[in-house]
C-alpha cells in the first residue's frame, strides 16, 4: 500500500483564479493519476500523469486548464486554471504501483475539495 | 468503449441480512474489475478485484464478488450486513486488452443499512 497525501484538503477560491493541488506519495509509483468526483458524481479520469513528460489527457480536458508536472516518481501537481463555480469538485490523485502491469488496484488520496464562488 | 454501469443509485438493508450491490460491464476485450468503497469525507479505498481465475474473488470486511462472463456481471455480495458498511460503491473496470492504464468508474451506489 501507500500513504498519498493531498494539499490542500479543501479551498474555497474565486472564479478567474488558479489554483495548484500536490499529491506525495511515500514510495516510488510508475503510475499517478488525476481524476475529479463533482458532488454526487462518479470520478471521471483527467489525466495520466507522465513522469519526465507531458501528462495524457482524456477527451473533455485540456492541458490548457488542467496543466499538470510530473517531476520525479513520487509527486505530482494539478494546476485548476481559471476557475469557474463549474470547476467546483474533489480532485483526487491516484497511484498504481510499478509492476502490477495494469492488474494493480488504485490508491487515493484524501481528495482536495475546491469551492469556486 | 470500456463503460461500467450501476443500476441502483441506492440500497437499503437491514443489518444482519444479505446484500448486493450489482454491476454490469462493457468492454471490447477482457476485463479486469474492481470494486471500491467511499466511506464519508474520506478517499476511495480498494476492496477486491477480478483479474483471472476462479469467479468468485474474496476481498476486505467480508466482501465478496463473482465475475460473470456471459451477464458481463461483477456483483458485489456480502452475506451479513453491518451498519458500518453504509457507503458509496463504486465498480471500476480496465480493459486489459485496449485501455491500458486507464480504470473507468461506475456510478457509484450509496449502501445504507439500517440497525
Amino acid at each position: 500500500s501507500a500513504v498519498i497525501s493531498q494539499k490542500p484538503s479543501r479551498d474555497i477560491c474565486q472564479r478567474g483564479t488558479s489554483l495548484t493541488i500536490q499529491c506525495q506519495v511515500d514510495s516510488q509509483v510508475t503510475m499517478m493519476f488525476w481524476y475529479r468526483q463533482q458532488p454526487g458524481q462518479s470520478l471521471t479520469l483527467i489525466a495520466t500523469a507522465n513522469q519526465g513528460s507531458e501528462a495524457t489527457y482524456e477527451s473533455g480536458f485540456v492541458i490548457d486548464k488542467f496543466p499538470i508536472s510530473r517531476p520525479n516518481l513520487t509527486f505530482s501537481t494539478l494546476t485548476v486554471s481559471n476557475m469557474s463555480p463549474e470547476d467546483s469538485s474533489i480532485y483526487l490523485c491516484s497511484v498504481e504501483f510499478e509492476g502490477s502491469f495494469g492488474t494493480g488496484e488504485l490508491f487515493f488520496g484524501e481528495g482536495s475539495r475546491l469551492t469556486v464562488l | 468503449a470500456q463503460s461500467v454501469a450501476q443500476p441502483e443509485d441506492q440500497v437499503n438493508v437491514a443489518e444482519g441480512n444479505p446484500l448486493t450491490v450489482k454491476c454490469t460491464y462493457s468492454v471490447s476485450g477482457n476485463p479486469y474489475l474492481f470494486w471500491y468503497v467511499q466511506y464519508p469525507n474520506r478517499g476511495l479505498q480498494f476492496l477486491l478485484k477480478y483479474i483471472t481465475g476462479d469467479n468468485l474473488v474474496k476481498g476486505s470486511y467480508g466482501f465478496e464478488a463473482e465475475f460473470n462472463k456471459s451477464q458481463t456481471s461483477f456483483h458485489l455480495k456480502k452475506p451479513s450486513a453491518l451498519v458500518s458498511d453504509s457507503a458509496l460503491y463504486f465498480c471500476a473496470v480496465r480493459d486489459r486488452n485496449t485501455g491500458g492504464f486507464k480504470t473507468i468508474f461506475g456510478a457509484g451506489t450509496r449502501l445504507f443499512v439500517k440497525a
